[in-house]
């Protein structure tokens, strides 16, 4: 059964920094990895979706990388701002098709 | 504007009451899933249905059920026997191309159920 892990659990930074969040998965046979934003008492917002055969996918100021074979993927923010504030889940689809499994989420603090 | 609705944003349950969510799309979209939150753990599916008058259990199915009668709807009922309802609820959808049912991208704004 996949499962899928996030660290860390909270991070929080000064606005202006670079920063990293970590996903990591047990079974290395995906389709893809997505990466999605939450905002307090919000849905989920789609960010970047990096499909098996790709490395990196970027948008903006977000970079996001995938290596199959050790099981990670990672979210780089680049400049960080206030209102990148919030949480930031990843998951990956089931072998069975459209159905996800969600990492715990990072919940990040960019404070001015 | 195209999207998905839940409502309401909140919702209290005294014991031994079955509610019922609600979730609507505008998006012509095939699939559609109820996603359970809770406070320091990822979503966990609950119900999904691929196509109208057919759905299928998902990890935590019990104490739910779901009908899906029209395509752009996908009402969620937590009856008394889920015992801790209290959560966050997210319903979403995704299309499909072919046979193929994309993974869901897009989610509505959730209802938060409480017990009273």
């Amino acid at each position: 059964k996949q499962e899928v892990t996030q660290i860390p659990a909270a991070l929080s930074v000064p606005e202006g920094e670079n920063l990293v969040l970590n996903c990591s998965f047990t079974d290395s046979a995906i389709y893809n990895l997505q990466w999605f934003r939450q905002d307090p008492g919000k849905g989920l917002t789609s960010l970047l979706l990096i499909q098996s055969s790709q490395r990196e996918q970027t948008s903006g100021r977000l970079n996001a990388s995938l290596d199959k074979s050790s099981g990670r993927s990672t979210l780089y923010i680049a400049a960080s701002q206030p209102g990148d504030s919030a949480t930031y889940l990843c998951a990956v689809p089931q072998t069975s098709g459209s159905r996800l499994t969600f990492g715990e989420g990072t919940q990040l603090t960019v404070n001015p | 504007d195209g999207g998905i609705t839940q409502s309401p944003k909140y919702l209290f349950r005294k014991e031994g009451q079955n509610v019922t969510l609600s979730c609507e799309q505008n998006l012509n979209h095939d699939a559609m899933y109820w996603y359970r939150q809770d406070p320091g753990q990822g979503l966990r599916l609950i119900y999904y249905s691929q196509i109208v008058n057919d759905f299928q259990k998902g990890d935590i199915a019990e104490g739910y059920s779901v009908s899906r009668e029209k395509k752009e709807s996908f009402p969620l009922t937590v009856t008394s026997a889920q015992k801790n309802p209290t959560a966050f609820y997210l319903c979403a959808s995704s299309g499909r191309q072919g046979a193929r049912i994309y993974q869901p991208q897009h989610f509505g704004d959730g209802t938060r159920l409480s017990i009273l």
